[in-house]
């Protein structure tokens, strides 16, 4: 059973509609990170959390220690947010990462 | 600073053959990563280092694989011989204090 399990795995929404993915664990952590990778492509670092919320442009980061569990909110969602977005977390022994399988998001015109 | 550097972007070589990945990490980032992604199992780790000494290589596949850091800007990945499984995009990331992360663009490796 992996360590990290996102929701939904896919999802498709029309442009302007606001977004979430959610993102649970099982181990202790010393951060969570929110990555998105375009297709074809390499993978950027959204946001790192330990404890509260973030917030970037219309990028919005939330986590919940106590109940393991971490939302990324995507505001005004436009085509150009069509990726996959994945959670990853550091436990708290180390520095590796820990992947859920990805959110693959597409927003439609 | 230009991010963390992977080189090549695509490699296409026949089973059998030693394929070498490499990576230059981040000015100052003191932890190097390499990983792998596949279609069925996503992003894997293979192997970390901290100030150049591996800590964790659990997550190497097999004796084939191989990863050396001789200094704090270069690292290999080596695959020898290579095989249609290794086939994969190998990420390489940096990370410094804070745990911030950056990656490298990938190499998109195929073995036929």
């Amino acid at each position: 059973k992996n360590e990290v399990e996102q929701s939904p795995q896919n999802l498709t929404a029309q442009e302007g509609e606001f977004i979430t993915i959610n993102c649970s664990y099982s181990v202790g952590i010393s951060a969570l990170h929110w990555l998105q990778q375009h297709p074809g492509g390499g993978i950027v670092s959204l946001f790192m959390l330990s404890s509260g919320k973030k917030k970037h442009g219309r990028l919005i980061a939330t986590i919940n220690i106590q109940e393991k569990h971490s939302s990324l909110h995507i505001t005004a969602s436009h085509p150009r947010d069509s990726a996959v977005y994945i959670c990853a977390v550091a436990a708290d022994s180390g520095y590796a990462l820990n992947f859920g399988k990805g959110t693959s998001l597409l927003v439609t015109p | 600073d230009a991010g963390v550097i992977q080189s090549p972007r695509h490699e296409v070589t026949e089973m059998g053959q030693e394929v070498t990945l490499r990576c230059k990490p981040i000015s100052g980032h003191d932890y190097l990563f390499w990983y792998r992604q596949t279609m069925m199992r996503g992003l894997e780790l293979l192997i970390y280092f901290n100030n150049n000494v591996p800590i964790d290589d659990s997550g190497m596949p097999e004796d084939r694989f191989s990863a050396k850091m001789p200094n704090a800007s270069f690292s290999t990945l080596k695959i020898q011989p290579s095989e249609p499984r290794d086939s994969a995009v190998y990420f390489c990331a940096s990370s410094g204090q804070g745990y911030s992360y950056t990656f490298g663009s990938g190499t998109r490796l195929t073995v036929v």
